[in-house]
């Protein structure tokens, strides 16, 4: 049973260049969440995915952020013309359903690095 | 809002010492869940303990175990016989509902380091 996966596990672009993250959550697991974490902060949330429905995007970026979970495939959160800001780790939890966080689990993450 | 403040931001202990990881949280709400993740330097997030908030007794899991006391608002993580391997980050947050969603809310992490 495999676990919450993410690609890629390193990715570096550099400055004015789009980034793709991918998350594929646990085998029927339909909410995904985003969370970004700066080095040496804790995990902070940015967006709450059901299939096809963006539900709760209160801690994106206003500009160059965008996340999507379509009906088949990964989710996808997308940042373009990254900036050195933009650097941090990536990670995307997953559940079975809108209810106790108990079952979210959490991916290896994405380390984004912007040169 | 819902804050989870985690004051230490470095621990050193020896081996096989039990430790104390402080967390202490705000909060309007009367249900809410209060969760402790470890991160190795490998960066994953370990889910370690889990305690909601009308859970009468403390939560444990092997050797952790969570000293909760809700009138003052604290979590705090209790490693017993502490082992090289439980050097790393440890997080506390909590579970906060917004339009039938649960996110996580996170403090700013402890640096535990265990001395052989």
């Amino acid at each position: 049973n495999a676990g919450v996966m993410q690609n890629p596990r390193h990715l570096v672009r550099r400055r004015g260049q789009e980034a793709r993250l991918r998350c594929s959550p646990m085998k029927g697991h339909s909410h995904v969440y985003w969370y970004r974490q700066l080095p040496e902060e804790g995990l902070k949330f940015m967006v709450y995915l059901q299939k096809e429905n963006i539900i709760d995007e209160s801690g994106m970026p206003k500009e160059r952020f965008s996340a999507e979970f379509p009906k088949e495939g990964p989710s996808i959160l997308r940042i373009q013309q990254v900036v050195r800001g933009d650097s941090a780790a990536y990670f995307c939890a997953s559940s079975p359903r809108a209810g106790n966080s108990y079952e979210q689990y959490f991916g290896p993450g994405t380390r984004l690095t912007v040169t | 809002a819902q804050k989870i403040t985690q004051t230490q931001p470095g621990m050193f202990v020896q081996e096989k010492e039990a430790v104390t990881l402080d967390c202490t949280y705000d909060t309007s709400d009367q249900s809410y869940g209060l969760f402790w993740y470890k991160q190795p330097s490998s960066g994953e997030m370990i889910f370690l303990i889990y305690q909601g908030s009308y859970d009468e007794q403390n939560a444990t899991e092997g050797r952790y175990s969570l000293n909760f006391q809700k009138a003052r608002k604290s979590a705090n993580l209790v490693i017993s016989a502490s082992q090289l391997g439980d050097s790393a980050m440890y997080f506390c947050a909590m579970r906060e509902r917004i339009q039938g969603a649960q996110k996580l809310v996170f403090g700013q992490g402890t640096r535990l380091t265990i001395n052989p």
